[in-house]
């Protein structure tokens, strides 16, 4: 089971960029990154999955090098909205079918500011 | 298109007490999870059903945690008798199930649980 590294907290101002960069060593060939985001009180929420290379969605892109190590998720022109909770998670797509367990790690807790 | 759906969304009970969970999961989806979140930490997987099958309970504490999901769809959680350490956010979420591709997991708001 791929465990993850990400920092405890980041800190931003409105409008700025933020991209949180993630440590998966032990990725295995079959492991996908996913990123979820929570809000306090609230269950996570999917934000973006990828494989390798760069995925774009409407909320945020994801950066995966060649190796496969790291990732990176960044959020462009943040707002006070997205002060939340981020993880990084590795693990094989199709979860249903296998003992694939989630790990979901201490996450980064990201505050925006005015 | 309706949500995960937990009740209740706080319980208070006192230690040694019984206390059961609820979920409704996505209509659909035939995969259902079942989480804990202690304060400060990620979401812990409990458990993990196909359909009405077990996939995966090795973190379950079985001595006093089980859980059931009869007929596929709603699943129940119960904690018997409970700890003070069980004071938890506990949380369901489900996806579409194997063979669906992408296996975004959606979560429900959990169930806020407070042992004293």
């Amino acid at each position: 089971l791929a465990k993850t590294t990400q920092p405890i907290s980041m800190d931003s101002y409105e409008g700025q960029e933020v991209n949180i960069t993630c440590s998966h060593n032990n990725i295995a060939t079959n492991d996908y990154i996913t990123w979820y985001q929570q809000f306090p009180s609230q269950g996570p929420r999917f934000i973006i999955q990828g494989y390798k290379t760069k995925v774009t969605n409407e909320v945020a892109s994801l950066f995966i090098p060649a190796d496969r190590k790291s990732s990176t998720l960044s959020l462009p022109r943040v707002s006070l909205s997205d002060t939340a909770v981020y993880y990084c998670l590795v693990g094989p797509a199709d979860r249903g079918s296998t003992l694939g367990r989630l790990y979901f790690g201490r996450g980064t807790q990201l505050t925006v500011w005015p | 298109e309706a949500g995960v759906a937990q009740s209740p969304r706080y319980k208070i009970i006192e230690k040694r007490q019984s206390v059961a969970f609820w979920c409704n999961p996505i209509s659909g989806h035939a995969t259902l999870y079942w989480y804990q979140q202690i304060l400060g930490q990620g979401p812990k997987l409990l458990i993990q059903f196909q359909n009405n099958g077990v996939v995966d309970d090795s973190q379950l504490p079985k001595d006093r945690f089980s859980a059931e999901r009869l007929k596929g769809v709603d699943s129940t959680l119960k904690i018997q008798p409970a700890k003070l350490e069980d004071s938890a956010v506990y949380l369901c979420a489900s996806s579409l199930g194997p063979g669906q591709g992408e296996e975004t997991q959606y979560f429900g708001p959990g169930t806020r649980l407070l042992v004293l």
